[in-house]
């Protein structure tokens, strides 16, 4: 079975741009969280979609957006980008809330 | 979510078995303990989950004591490829939408 796929792999922006990261869960997998890793603030929860639906949210400001589409996969925004929000952005799916099958993640670089 | 406590770093030889113990004092009845392993510039892998006694699978082992206010994470026989960083979550197993609480992890380095 295919893994959690993450597209692009590395990306470099500009301060004020915007990005788009998407996610390709696992098949038969309709949860999907996204997670922001630093070396200063670890692995801290984003948002998660299950359905189309967000369910829970993390404590990010509201340029850090999401969605999800019917065939599970999932994409994630982040607007008016600033040099805090360079980072390894990972995303998981899952069956069950504790056993997520995480992606190789995207590394944000903001300029 | 309970929250755990857990060495920040473990270093070992090659051949050794390696215990990392976390700390959950206020878990829940109905939390469970699951373990995730990080190599650097990699999302987390989920090693192993238990609730009480003993899970074995073909990466680690681990134990539960009866109270449940902690746990080991058992790896037999560490190679160089176990040099990661090791983490311990606490909460229920099925509870729609929560979000993975991760803290510092331990990490642990393996040496020849």
């Amino acid at each position: 079975k295919a893994g959690v796929t993450q597209t692009p792999r590395y990306l470099i922006k500009t301060r004020g741009q915007q990005v788009t990261l998407s996610c390709s869960p696992i098949s038969g997998h309709r949860s999907v969280s996204w997670y922001q890793q630093t070396p200063g603030q670890g692995l801290q929860f984003l948002f998660e979609y299950f359905s189309e639906t967000q369910r829970n949210k993390g404590n990010f400001p509201g340029r850090f957006s999401g969605r999800q589409f019917s065939n599970s996969r999932s994409e994630m925004n982040v607007s008016t980008l600033e040099l805090g929000d360079s980072a390894l952005y990972l995303c998981a799916s899952s069956t069950s809330t504790y056993e997520q099958y995480f992606g190789p993640g995207t590394r944000l670089t903001v300029t | 979510l309970a929250k755990t406590t857990q060495p920040i770093s473990m270093d070992s030889y090659e051949g050794q078995e390696v215990n990392i113990t976390c700390s959950h004092n206020n878990i829940a009845t109905n939390d469970y303990i699951t373990w995730y392993q990080q190599f650097p510039s990699q999302g987390p892998r989920f090693i192993i989950q238990g609730y009480k006694t003993k899970v074995t699978n073909e990466v680690a082992s681990l134990f539960i004591p009866a109270d449940r206010k902690s746990s080991t994470l058992s790896l037999p026989r560490v190679s160089l490829s176990d040099t990661a960083v090791y983490y311990c979550l606490v909460g229920a197993a099925n509870q729609a939408g929560t979000a993975l609480i991760f803290g510092k992890g331990t990490t642990l380095s393996v040496s020849s």
